[in-house]
């Protein structure tokens, strides 16, 4: 079945600057990868997606890269902010199945 | 509704007795999700519904765990004979169809704790 690795499990980084977390997946036929953003005591949110048939998609200070031939995709979070800090998690989707799965999360924190 | 809506939003029961947990997904999602979520850990995948039917309950722990859907609408996740390790919080989430083809949506979950 599908395997999502997620790296780093904690990233602290100063405020303004940019923060990347990377996720590889096993099956080459998942094709639709959502990030999920939770804060504390609330439910995930999906915050950006990517479909397979896209390299890159952006939304503001928010963007995710896909790399299909080495199965890894990527988050990208420019000029951070406070309201940054909370748990990222990348998933990956095969469409046969609809089974989504979850990397481990990063918790993120923005430091003042 | 407006969201994905779980009940209870808190529950602490004590070790051996059963528990329900609601799930009242976005009005016209007919694909449905649970998860479960233990403290500072990831998404654990339990079972997934399409329409009434659950093509895939290979994430359940354990017979003691259970899920239905009636009416392609609410369902409820029910933990019978609970043990402490049940102690997490217990998400759902909902889809218009196929996650494949469209955004999934979680509610706030319900953080169930066995004393």
């Amino acid at each position: 079945g599908e395997n999502v690795e997620q790296h780093p499990s904690t990233l602290s980084v100063q405020e303004g600057d940019s923060a990347v977390i990377k996720c590889t997946y096993s099956d080459s036929a998942s094709n639709y990868f959502p990030w999920y953003k939770q804060e504390l005591g609330k439910g995930p949110q999906l915050i950006i997606d990517i479909r397979s048939n896209v390299g890159e998609k952006k939304d503001q200070r928010i963007a995710v890269t896909l790399n299909k031939t080495a199965k890894h995709f990527s988050l990208h979070i420019t000029e951070t902010q406070p309201e940054d800090s909370a748990v990222y998690f990348c998933a990956a989707v095969m469409n046969r199945d609809d089974k989504i799965i979850f990397g481990k999360g990063t918790r993120l924190h923005i430091l003042p | 509704g407006a969201g994905v809506s779980q009940s209870p939003s808190n529950k602490v029961t004590e070790k051996g007795k059963d528990v329900e947990l609601r799930c009242d997904p976005i009005s016209g999602h007919t694909a449905l999700y649970w998860y479960r979520q233990s403290l500072g850990q990831g998404l654990e995948f339990l079972i997934y519904f399409q329409g009434n039917s659950a093509p895939d309950k290979s994430g359940l722990p354990s017979d003691r765990f259970s899920a239905e859907r009636t009416g392609g609408s609410v369902s409820t996740l029910t933990i019978q004979r609970t043990q402490q390790e049940d102690s997490a919080v217990y998400l759902c989430a909902s889809s218009l169809d196929r996650v494949a083809g469209n955004t999934i949506y979680f509610g706030e979950g319900s953080w169930l704790t066995v004393v």
